[in-house]
């Protein structure tokens, strides 16, 4: 089992749409949560992070924690084809040793229909 | 804010010949940088955990002779590809990570192409 997975997709929705995009992990001890967004050819841009049991909301975007069912999510609302990316969710575990390393998911592509 | 820059953003050299790259936070103090590999249409791949004034923790497969990671200070990490070779050919990203989170913030990336 990875230890972040996501739907590689891709995700197309129409434009106007609420965009969901879902993050399971494997270590329940689990401790920050983090999406990211990557256009192509370009590197990952923070977009949310989340630390909490619950929704955290940022403009259009809502990141979902669910801990108890190892489960994250990210909601865009009002979708832009500007939002065509693949989105990667990163995860940090909970270890004792090792600095804490962030895994990243192999990520999700959206692609928004104009 | 959160900025953290990459010098070159891309760059040609010749097989056998060694690239250097530079990985700068320019607001904030990062004791921990990370470089990433990143083949066409592929995930990220984590090469190495950099810590200021410490040596780089590569990971399996990664060959620390071939990659090497120099963090001096808080704000600068290089990765020199040395006797560089076509399959070494990609696109290397390095991230830092705020001391007081662990919120990672990544720079532009450097494009290498050897010939």
């Amino acid at each position: 089992q990875k230890e972040v997975e996501q739907n590689s997709g891709p995700l197309s929705v129409p434009e106007g749409a609420i965009a969901s995009l879902n993050c399971t992990y494997s270590d329940r001890g689990s401790q920050s949560f983090f999406w990211y967004r990557q256009y192509s050819g370009k590197s990952p841009e923070l977009i949310m992070s989340i630390y909490s049991n619950g929704d955290k909301e940022d403009g259009r975007f809502t990141a979902q924690l669910n801990k108890a069912s190892q489960y994250v999510s990210l909601l865009i609302r009002d979708s832009q084809p500007s939002d065509s990316a693949t989105y990667l969710c990163a995860v940090t575990p909970f270890r004792n040793t090792g600095g804490f390393k962030t895994i990243f998911g192999a990520g999700t592509r959206l692609f928004v229909k104009a | 804010g959160a900025v953290v820059s990459q010098h070159p953003s891309w760059v040609i050299c010749k097989s056998g010949t060694s690239v250097k790259i530079e990985c700068r936070s320019l607001d904030f103090q990062a004791t921990t940088m990370f470089w990433y590999r990143q083949f066409p249409k592929q995930s990220l791949m984590l090469m190495a955990t950099s810590n200021e004034g410490s040596k780089a923790t590569y990971e399996q497969g990664v060959e620390k002779d071939k990659f090497l990671i120099n963090h001096a200070s808080l704000t600068l990490s290089t990765l020199t590809v040395t006797s560089a070779h076509p399959e070494d050919s990609s696109f290397y990203i390095c991230s830092a990570r705020k001391s007081s989170s662990y919120e990672q913030y990544f720079g532009p990336g450097t494009r290498l192409t050897v010939t």
